[in-house]
């Protein structure tokens, strides 16, 4: 079983659309992340999200909007795309409490043409 | 939140050990410091986490001297397979308020 499960892997999509990415975690955890990582490598936290209430909302652009149904899912809506937004995209989750290790997802890799 | 300080990059052969080390002078005391490890084309993977003298588990041991302003670890006789980048992190409050610095890429050759 995957523990933490997105959707897309890929998405390849133009400029000015909207699109959606999802994000499932079957470990009971409590809380989820969104992660992006550019070309460069650097791994950058967009969103956290505890009990289905926003916790962590780093300097991201209005255009991206998390929604958190339920403990086990975050998706990740994106707005008017641009071509800077092209990168990987990475859900992860933990257990608030302590120094808990973080379980990441497979990623999805985004390309703005 | 402690900043942390690694090599940009590593090399080394297959079944040599590999020690990374990485400075966080400014460790408060309730710090923890937690490596991950991060394969092309994958999310980062939790590998091993220590406060303070040393730990060890089935992938890795983590050595941390008594002031804790660094940490090393290290890789015992490693593979190709263990080509990736790992990452040190360091904070006290939960996975949440970690930062992910550059990280080090360890190229294992044969």
């Amino acid at each position: 079983d995957t523990a933490v499960s997105q959707t897309p892997k890929y998405l390849v999509t133009q400029m000015g659309n909207d699109k959606s990415i999802k994000c499932e975690q079957n470990l009971g955890h409590d809380t989820m992340y969104w992660y992006k990582q550019d070309s460069k490598k650097f791994l950058k936290i967009m969103f956290s999200y505890n009990n289905k209430e926003l916790i962590i909302n780093e300097t991201v652009p209005n255009r991206f909007s998390p929604k958190s149904p339920d403990k086990a899912h975050l998706n990740l809506h994106i707005n008017s795309l641009e071509l800077g937004d092209s990168a990987v995209y990475f859900c992860a989750s933990s257990q608030s409490g302590g120094n808990t290790e973080a379980f990441f997802g497979q990623g999805t890799r985004l390309t703005v043409v | 939140l402690a900043k942390t300080t690694q090599p940009i990059s590593m090399d080394s052969y297959e079944g040599q050990e590999v020690n990374i080390t990485c400075s966080h002078n400014n460790i408060a005391t309730n710090d923890y410091i937690t490596w991950y490890q991060q394969f092309p084309s994958q999310g980062p993977r939790f590998i091993i986490q220590g406060y303070k003298t040393k730990v060890t588990n089935e992938v890795a041991s983590l050595f941390i001297p008594a002031d804790r302003k660094s940490s090393t670890l290290s890789l015992p006789r490693v593979s190709l397979s263990d080509t990736a980048v790992y990452y040190c992190l360091v904070g006290n409050t939960g996975f949440q308020k970690l930062v992910f610095g550059t990280g080090t890429r360890l190229l294992v050759s044969p």
